[in-house]
């Protein structure tokens, strides 16, 4: 009974380089959250996806970032062209029904040199 | 917009003694109300959260919490902490009233330390 799944736990790129960040929800879970925790700070909400389908994303910055949760597979935040203040942990949750309560994963620190 | 306010950004407790760390919200309708706890490297935990009904709710770990409306208020309450509840704590609320009910709003955290 595995929870939500997240890999890498730790993430190193320099600047300029691509990071992407995987996350497996729960079994028979088809809502995906993804949410930045910048230290000392609490989470902030990126986005939520259901399969193949992105139904909120108005907590993504513009540019450079991505998010997706293919009908197979994991769902993956993708962050092109990294720079100094994308250093953070990167938390995903998941939910069997978008009113019900999230489960989070253990996250992925992403830090940029 | 809803909103979290915890004012409390560190407490510092002594074992055995009671524990309450406030959340604030501001919502134009009824909220839903969470509280999560975040152990050093490790991801949230969802210790209660209220929907509905019954203004006291209890969570896992001896954790309670009482809706207030009239006060904003979703305060999280433990009556003797023990050394393995040193965590930051995260009062989350979330919008019932969209279809993008996974927009959580996070408060900033309360880290607790319990001291022997």
């Amino acid at each position: 009974n595995a929870g939500v799944m997240q890999n890498p736990r730790h993430l190193v790129r320099r600047r300029g380089q691509e990071a992407r960040l995987r996350c497996s929800p729960m079994k028979g879970h088809s809502h995906v959250y993804w949410y930045r925790q910048l230290p000392e700070e609490g989470l902030k909400f990126m986005v939520y996806l259901q399969k193949e389908n992105i139904i909120d994303e108005s907590g993504m910055p513009k540019e450079r970032f991505s998010a997706e949760f293919p009908k197979e597979g994991p769902s993956i935040l993708r962050i092109q062209q990294v720079v100094r203040g994308d250093s953070a942990a990167y938390f995903c949750a998941s939910s069997d029904y978008s009113n019900q309560p999230q489960h989070f994963g253990d996250g992925t620190r992403l830090s940029i040199l | 917009a809803q909103s979290v306010t915890q004012p409390d950004i560190h407490i510092t407790v002594s074992e055995g003694a009671s524990l309450e760390l406030r959340c604030n919200y501001s919502y134009g309708a009824t909220p839903y109300l969470f509280w999560y706890v975040q152990s050093p490297g490790q991801g949230l935990q969802l210790l209660l959260k209220y929907f509905s009904g019954d203004t006291l709710v209890q969570g896992i770990k001896g954790f309670e919490a009482e809706f207030k409306r009239s006060q904003s208020s979703f305060n999280l309450r433990k009556p003797s902490v023990h050394w393995s509840d040193a965590a930051e704590y995260f009062c989350a609320v979330g919008d019932m009233t969209t279809d993008s009910w996974g927009k959580f709003q996070f408060g900033a955290g309360t880290q607790v330390v319990v001291t022997p």
